[in-house]
């Protein structure tokens, strides 16, 4: 079965850093991309960008290129999304999803809250 | 950006009774490729997103045929024959045509 399993809740203070994972099994997890989806408290869903594992290519949204970063190891099936210095307002879950476009399979969700 | 629109936010249904969300597009979603990369998804409560329905009208494996999908262009509905209990939850619209992808801002469906 297609898994992806992401790293627990988080809590930081603003201006911490942190990196969240998201492990692939049951397919080829280099052949596929992932994406990181955000979800802000009682909101919807926003594309924060999206990897290929197999040759790390990225792709930002533009509202999120260089608020976050974005990066894998094929090695170990994992893709991450990392911030530098976490703001407030980073404060959300975020999911992965497998695929460019199809998002057909998503991890559990990572709740990130950010208060001092 | 593709704004995706979708009509209406709330959406209260008795049991049984069919229901229909509107998403529309502020582009074409039509890809370079001739296919058109529609998805719909829902997300139950506390749950994460589920997709339903992928390229406008194929329906994933595991989705009760209730569940349907049309459109094209810019224009995309999906509907519900007959509403159970379980549907209750917020449903969402992506386009997975453009860069970057986008979503509706979401359907709530609850049972009057």
């Amino acid at each position: 079965d297609v898994q992806l399993v992401q790293s627990g809740a988080d809590m930081k203070k603003p201006g911490e850093s942190l990196k969240i994972s998201c492990r692939g099994s049951g397919y080829s997890f280099a052949n596929y991309w992932i994406a990181w989806v955000r979800q802000m408290p009682g909101r919807g869903l926003e594309c924060l960008g999206i990897i290929y594992p197999g040759d790390s290519e990225t792709r930002y949204s533009p509202s999120f290129q260089g608020q976050v970063t974005i990066s894998a190891d094929k090695s170990i099936s994992t893709a991450y999304l990392q911030w530098s210095s976490l703001k407030a307002s980073d404060s959300a879950i975020y999911y992965c999803a497998r695929g460019a476009s199809m998002f057909d399979y998503w991890g559990q969700g990572t709740l990130v809250t950010v208060s001092s | 950006d593709v704004v995706m629109t979708q009509s209406p936010l709330s959406l209260p249904v008795t049991l049984g009774q069919p229901a229909s969300i509107s998403c529309r597009s502020s582009q074409s979603l039509v890809h370079d490729d001739g296919n058109t990369y529609l998805n719909w998804f829902q997300q139950r409560p506390g749950q994460s997103p589920r997709r339903l329905i992928y390229e406008v009208s194929n329906r994933d494996s595991g989705v009760p045929d209730r569940f349907s999908g049309s459109g094209s262009g810019t224009d995309f509905t999906l509907r519900i024959s007959r509403v159970e209990a379980e549907d209750v939850g917020v449903y969402y619209c992506m386009q997975g045509t453009h860069w970057p992808r986008t979503f509706g801002q979401g359907t709530k469906v609850e049972i009057k």
